[in-house]
């Protein structure tokens, strides 16, 4: 059974206010990403971490930032959120000898 | 460069009818194949993979897949459809299993 939570599930929250997203992993694993998920698009990766205190962009550009402070935990922030950020943001992670991505349940974000 | 492509966004079955999902995938190296289901409200549950040895690889819930090189496929397949397998599905491809990339999905529809 894959360990990967997300909080929160859901959250409505007014243009220009800071917010942090979180994921957090139980299994170890090395790999860990965010991704942005549209209805009928496919999903775009916009950060991903291969340890403690690597991040990278992925392909879509976001203005949002992340940490890796410690292995189990990858946070999202958005300094100061706007109506196009509202998505479905969905954290994953990998293991070093598991090919697979494992994903979190999503946070449904909506920016007014 | 990797890509995924799904053809058919929507697809309707009816309940007990074989079920076919395609995805077509394109890939300098031998890929690593995933195809995931989506719930409404959920993030995504693998199920099944394509790493190595036998090209038939079975899955979760009756699910299977054939990974056919010459026709750069891996097709999802069930021989009898049932209502809880209505779901989006998404096929992904990786090659190194540090970056994965995923198709944009297709909804699956299963009709009493």
């Amino acid at each position: 059974e894959a360990d990967i939570y997300q909080t929160p599930r859901y959250l409505v929250i007014g243009t220009g206010k800071k917010i942090t997203l979180e994921c957090s992993q139980t299994m170890g694993h090395d790999k860990m990403y965010w991704y942005q998920q549209d209805p009928g698009m496919e999903l775009h990766l916009i950060h991903y971490s291969y340890g403690v205190n690597s991040t990278e962009k992925g392909d879509l550009s976001s203005e949002s930032t992340v940490s890796r402070i410690r292995t189990e935990h990858f946070p999202l922030t958005l300094e100061s959120a706007r109506p196009s950020h509202t998505s479905q943001y969905l954290c994953a992670s990998s293991g070093r000898f598991y090919n697979e991505q494992f994903f979190g349940p999503g946070t449904r974000l909506t920016v007014l | 460069a990797q890509s995924v492509t799904q053809l058919g966004s929507h697809v309707s079955v009816s309940e007990g009818a074989l079920v076919l999902l395609r995805c077509n995938y394109s890939s300098s190296v031998p890929p690593y194949l995933f195809w995931y289901v989506q719930y409404p409200n959920q993030g995504l549950q693998l199920l099944l993979k394509y790493t190595t040895g036998a090209t038939l690889v079975k899955g979760i819930n009756g699910f299977e897949a054939e990974f056919k090189k010459s026709e750069t496929s891996f097709h999802l397949t069930k021989p009898s459809a049932h209502m809880s397998d209505a779901a989006e599905y998404f096929c992904a491809v990786s090659n190194t299993g540090n970056q994965f990339y995923f198709g944009t999905g297709t909804s699956l529809t299963v009709i009493p």
